[in-house]
């Protein structure tokens, strides 16, 4: 069975700090693993890697992707407010066209 | 602009009745998606279906149901509606891709409460 496990859960820092969110995956047959912001309601795309070792940039948020160790890092550097949100990382198998995420990790930034 | 709508947003029901949340998509995308949303167990996927007459059920599909008459919409129906079913109702789509990655597009979400 696929399982995603992101850490931290929750995460609280100050507005400027540089937060680093994980997700590790098992997963038949890997396809791809995506990135996700929720704030009040929607999910909203971030980021999708397929590659080991590519970095993903936009803005103050970059992501990576090892599929060696089966892992991947959200970085967001100069944090604001506006980073408060559930990030949720999803992996998709090959051949299933659906995804599996993991619990998701609330992050606070405080002013 | 394409776009994933969900109904009703809010819903509050009781125990025993049947209920039905609707999901319609203008994106025409084959794949269609629900998930249900909860404190410590993030988005688990209930049913999906890759297009027309296609359903297939996913992790947490007891005491839910879907059908696809069309390639629009993919309404879900809990037969007989449990306390345990209360949770926040996500919809999704995405194109069929025989390659690259399967994005999906989310609609606003359904908050159901049963009493």
């Amino acid at each position: 069975e696929d399982k995603v496990v992101q850490s931290p859960l929750s995460l609280v820092v100050h507005e400027g700090d540089t937060v680093t969110l994980n997700c590790s995956y098992e997963v038949t047959n890997f396809r791809s693993l995506l990135w996700y912001k929720q704030e009040k309601k929607a999910p909203t795309f971030l980021f999708m890697l397929t590659s080991s070792g590519i970095e993903k940039k936009s803005g103050r948020l970059s992501s990576i992707l090892d599929k060696k160790e089966l892992f991947s890092i959200l970085n967001i550097t100069a944090t604001q407010t506006g980073d408060s949100a559930v990030y949720l990382c999803a992996v998709e198998g090959q051949g299933a066209q659906k995804l599996v995420f993991g619990q998701g990790t609330r992050l606070t930034i405080n002013p | 602009d394409a776009e994933i709508t969900q109904s009703p947003r809010h819903k509050i029901t009781e125990t025993g009745r049947q209920v039905t949340l609707a999901c319609h998509q203008t994106w025409n995308h084959n794949n269609m998606f629900w998930y249900r949303q909860d404190l410590g167990h993030g988005l688990r996927l209930i049913h999906y279906s890759y297009g027309v007459h296609d359903t297939n059920k996913g992790e947490v599909s007891d005491g839910y149901s879907v059908s696809r008459s069309n390639t629009e919409d993919l309404p879900l129906t809990l037969e007989s509606a449990a306390s345990s079913q209360t949770s926040v109702y996500f919809c999704a789509s995405s194109e069929s891709r025989l390659s690259g990655a399967n994005v999906l597009t989310f609609g606003a979400g359904s908050r159901l409460t049963v009493l």
